[in-house]
């Protein structure tokens, strides 16, 4: 099972919303990423996850506030985002990132979000 | 910083040929570099990892090569499918201290196969 799921698909909120995206995987993978992709753009990595840690922020907006409770689960919490975040939110794992072997990511479906 | 390139952006063949997808990088340093396609508004797929210490991987018509030292990778793929009609994405990885950073991609190259 090489399945990454991601919940919602589609998510529509205003700039004063809280709202959360979901990301999960049963693979037994220790390291999860999110990245951002943006209309007709590659994805943009902005967290990684490895053994429950947060080890790379790429410098995003303290709006977006990651957390992962357990080695299957990552969140990403949204608050106060503006308009030019509506984007396509995509989750990835891979089994860890200290051998080059385990580093393939594997991507969930992505969640659509537009703020309005 | 990482730049990934892709060319062409764009391709469009008949069912039945034979093509190549180039994708080039600025630093050599690569942890490893994943090859993926994406369908219209979904998530990505991974084709294809190779690690930094390969030349080449292969799967079913797909294959990728890898020339570090240049900077280059191929995505050659065997009898063209409309089925293959997607955007192909180039990406690499970077070893930082804790390990592999995240994927830095190219902008891909959407390609069409004909009927």
């Amino acid at each position: 099972d090489t399945e990454v799921t991601q919940t919602p698909k589609h998510l529509v909120m205003g700039m004063t919303n809280k709202k959360s995206l979901k990301c999960e995987q049963h693979m037994g993978h220790r390291a999860m990423y999110w990245y951002k992709q943006k209309a007709k753009k590659p994805p943009e990595l902005m967290f990684v996850y490895s053994y429950e840690k947060l080890s790379i922020n790429e410098s995003v907006p303290s709006r977006f506030s990651p957390e992962c409770p357990n080695s299957s689960l990552l969140n990403l919490h949204l608050h106060a985002l503006q308009p030019e975040d509506s984007a396509l939110y995509l989750c990835a794992s891979s089994q860890e990132t200290f051998r080059e072997y385990y580093n393939e990511q594997f991507f969930g479906p992505g969640t659509r979000l537009t703020v309005l | 910083k990482q730049e990934v390139t892709q060319i062409p952006a764009a391709l469009s063949v008949p069912e039945g040929e034979n093509l190549v997808l180039n994708c080039s990088f600025t630093d050599s340093a690569i942890y490893n570099l994943q090859w993926f396609r994406q369908d219209p508004g979904k998530g990505l797929t991974s084709l294809l990892l190779i690690q930094s210490s390969q030349r080449e991987q292969t799967s079913g018509r797909l294959n990728a090569s890898l020339d570090k030292s240049s900077g280059r990778s191929t995505l050659y793929i065997a009898a063209s499918q409309p089925g293959d009609s997607a955007t192909y994405l180039c990406a690499v990885s970077l070893y930082s201290g804790g390990g592999a950073d995240g994927l830095t991609f190219g902008k891909g190259t959407h390609l069409i196969i004909q009927p």
